[in-house]
């Protein structure tokens, strides 16, 4: 049984630009979640994606986008990247229905914005 | 609003000493109180699951307790490779499954 597979690990980036993270879910979890942990905190929720479509929203603005492909693997874009974008990116994999105990974390893409 | 506090931010043990780290929450309805282990540069791993007041769950030298206002993630005896953040989690009040985390405690053990 794979777990959650993020890439990249580490990525920079300049301020403005667009960076898209991805993410392999779990093999039989159909649900993905992407969180935000800046350094010294913890992991904020970002989005949920189910069976393709939007699932619910953290307080993040428009330009954090995402999408969820058949296969249940997804991508987290973020566009006009800001200095407060730095942080690592979580991806969380589970089975449908389920709430913390079935998420799988997979290890994070640490951005840096410069 | 879903709020989870933990205490202390930072602890610092000798090998063998045992403590206790605090998780307070203020959510309408529980629906299960999360513990992860976060090690540096890694994704958080799943503990525990605790859903009523009472409840208690054990897993080698960690012990998650559960009140009707707080958790506590007790460690005996603990040694150098249980150093890591530990965050707790309760699931947000929406019609998705997600969660809201708190800041964590980073806990260094000593040898």
């Amino acid at each position: 049984e794979t777990g959650v597979t993020q890439s990249p690990t580490h990525l920079i980036k300049t301020r403005g630009q667009q960076v898209t993270l991805r993410c392999s879910s779990q093999s039989g979890h159909n649900t993905v979640s992407w969180y935000q942990q800046a350094l010294g905190q913890g992991p904020q929720f970002i989005f949920q994606y189910y069976r393709e479509e939007e699932n619910g929203r953290g307080n993040f603005p428009p330009r954090f986008s995402g999408l969820q492909f058949p296969n249940y693997s997804s991508e987290l874009n973020v566009n006009a990247l800001e200095l407060d974008d730095s942080a690592l990116y979580l991806c969380a994999s589970s089975p449908t229905g389920s709430e913390g105990y079935g998420y799988t974390f997979g290890s994070g893409t640490r951005l840096t914005v410069v | 609003e879903d709020q989870v506090t933990q205490s202390p931010e930072a602890l610092r043990l000798q090998e063998g000493e045992s403590s206790s780290l605090n998780c307070s929450y203020t959510v309408s309805g529980l629906r299960g109180l999360f513990w992860y282990r976060q090690d540096p540069g890694k994704g958080p791993e799943f503990l525990f699951t605790l859903y009523s007041a009472g409840e208690e769950k054990e897993k080698e030298r960690l012990k998650a307790t559960l009140t009707k206002k707080e958790s506590f993630l007790h460690i005996t005896a603990p040694k150098p490779e249980d150093s890591a953040t530990y965050l707790c989690a309760v699931p947000l009040n929406s019609g998705y499954s997600t969660l809201t985390f708190g800041k964590g405690t980073m806990l260094l053990v000593s040898p």
